[in-house]
């Protein structure tokens, strides 16, 4: 069975920073590629990065291009979000989730509050 | 990067069929075949109910089917369910390879 498990996330300042992580298990890790997708609080979803199975390809969302990077260990099965200079609208739950040509599987998703 | 276009809210009764609309652009519906839907109880990740357009995966039920004509694709859900009350999103593959969602549909069923 596929399981994609997110940590990372809490109350933190505008302005502050956080790690996200995602440790997949139930398939083979280092052969697909994953995104981040995030939810405002009763809002829709909004894809935010991408990374190839490599590593070597990456793309972001206009809405957080130059303030969070996504990144990846395959040895540790993990995959991370590093979230700079946090917003009040960069509040919501931040979900993993596997591709396969699709966007497959999710997390349960971690949730990221940003407020003084 | 503008979201896909989906109705707030459908509603249909029970045992009836529905069909919720998603309008993108010739930089993303129209120009590829990668179109999916996802089911979104509340607290809950979504879920995969429709892939490539028309595909469905393994488990999701054959009451829920998609199609595509032009820059809008659209889920049918026939023979509803209590259980299909949720919310929907249409997501396609964009022209700078990004993923695009639409903004979501409510389902009542009445």
């Amino acid at each position: 069975e596929v399981q994609l498990v997110e940590s990372g996330g809490g109350l933190v300042q505008p302005g502050g920073s956080l790690r996200l992580s995602c440790v997949g298990s139930g398939f083979i890790f280092s052969t697909y590629e994953m995104n981040w997708v995030r939810q405002a609080p009763g809002k829709g979803l909004e894809w935010i990065s991408y990374i190839t199975s490599s590593g070597s390809g990456i793309y972001y969302a206009d809405s957080v291009k130059g303030r969070f990077t996504i990144s990846r260990d395959n040895a540790k099965k993990s995959l991370f979000l590093q979230m700079d200079s946090l917003r009040v609208d960069d509040t919501a739950v931040y979900y993993c989730a596997r591709e396969d040509s699709v966007i497959d599987h999710w997390g349960q998703g971690t949730l990221v509050t940003v407020s003084s | 990067q503008s979201a896909l276009t989906q109705p707030a809210s459908v509603s249909g009764s029970f045992g009836q069929s529905i069909t919720i609309s998603c309008t993108g652009t010739s930089n993303d519906v129209g120009n590829y075949n990668l179109v999916s839907w996802y089911q979104q109880h509340p607290g809950k990740a979504p879920q995969l109910v429709i892939y490539e357009g028309n595909k469905r995966p393994s488990g999701v039920s054959d009451r829920f089917s998609g199609s595509k004509s032009g820059n809008t694709a659209s889920l049918t859900i026939s023979g509803l369910q209590a259980e299909d009350e949720a919310d929907y999103y249409c997501c396609s593959f964009a022209v700078g390879s990004t993923w695009l969602f639409g903004g979501g549909t409510k389902l009542t069923v009445l």
